[in-house]
């Protein structure tokens, strides 16, 4: 199985400044039809996850531009450009390349 | 506004079995694949299964593969997870989810399922 390895576990953040959270992938992810399918979801206190960013870099609908996604190969960020107190929670990438499918352990996003 | 409400939850004993139902309102359930996604206490999400729109074909991780079957009736909207040889580390809220472009784009909120004597 495909393990994705997210980094730092904890994060605490200062209001208004960035993040950066980190996911690393065990092997490739590019899929036969050329696609990577490494996906980011947020999971606020209560609720269950939210999709933020599909295929790397693609914001869902209604996703404040704060939130991108990059990377390529095995290595993968999540970054939010001015964290805001709406905005902590759980954080997991998650790829869809290869069977099954597997989440990272998710990042704690708390404010400082 | 799209909908996926699961219900069918609870307290089971070890080797016990569960149905887990979700109803699902928003779009056009017969065009989509759907899937059970699980989240353990203190663990990232696992994916368990998901389902062809028809219902022709059912994929399983291999930790849940001969105890659990994921089915659906379009007719109803309706997704089902039936969970056979419960043990404790299947205690988990486990949620429904669209799964479009292979990823969940929508979850339901979840129902809990407690494994325990």
């Amino acid at each position: 199985d495909v393990v994705l390895t997210q980094s730092p576990l904890s994060l605490p953040v200062t209001l208004g400044q960035p993040a950066s959270i980190s996911c690393r992938s065990s092997q490739g992810l590019v899929h036969s039809d050329g696609n990577i399918y490494l996906n980011w979801f947020q999971q606020r206190p209560g609720q269950s996850p939210r999709r933020l960013i599909y295929k790397i870099s693609n914001r869902d609908s209604g996703v404040p531009d704060r939130f991108s996604g990059s990377g390529s190969g095995t290595d993968f960020t999540l970054k939010i450009s001015r964290v805001e107190a709406d905005d902590v929670g759980v954080y997991y990438c998650m790829q869809g390349t290869h069977w099954p499918r597997t989440f990272g352990q998710g990042t704690k996003l708390e404010i400082k | 506004e799209v909908q996926l409400v699961e219900s069918g939850g609870g307290l089971v004993q070890p080797g016990g079995s569960l149905r887990l139902s979700c109803v699902v309102s928003g779009f056009t359930f017969g065009s989509h694949y759907m899937a059970w996604i699980r989240r353990a206490p203190g663990k990232g999400p696992e994916w368990l299964a998901h389902i062809r729109p028809d219902g022709s074909e059912a994929y399983y991780v291999d930790s849940v593969k001969g105890r659990f079957t994921i089915s659906r009736d379009n007719a109803k909207n309706s997704l089902f997870l039936q969970m056979n040889s419960l043990r404790a580390d299947d205690t988990a809220i486990y949620s429904c989810a669209r799964d479009v472009g292979r990823t969940a784009d929508y979850w339901g909120q979840g129902t809990l399922v407690t494994v325990s004597s």
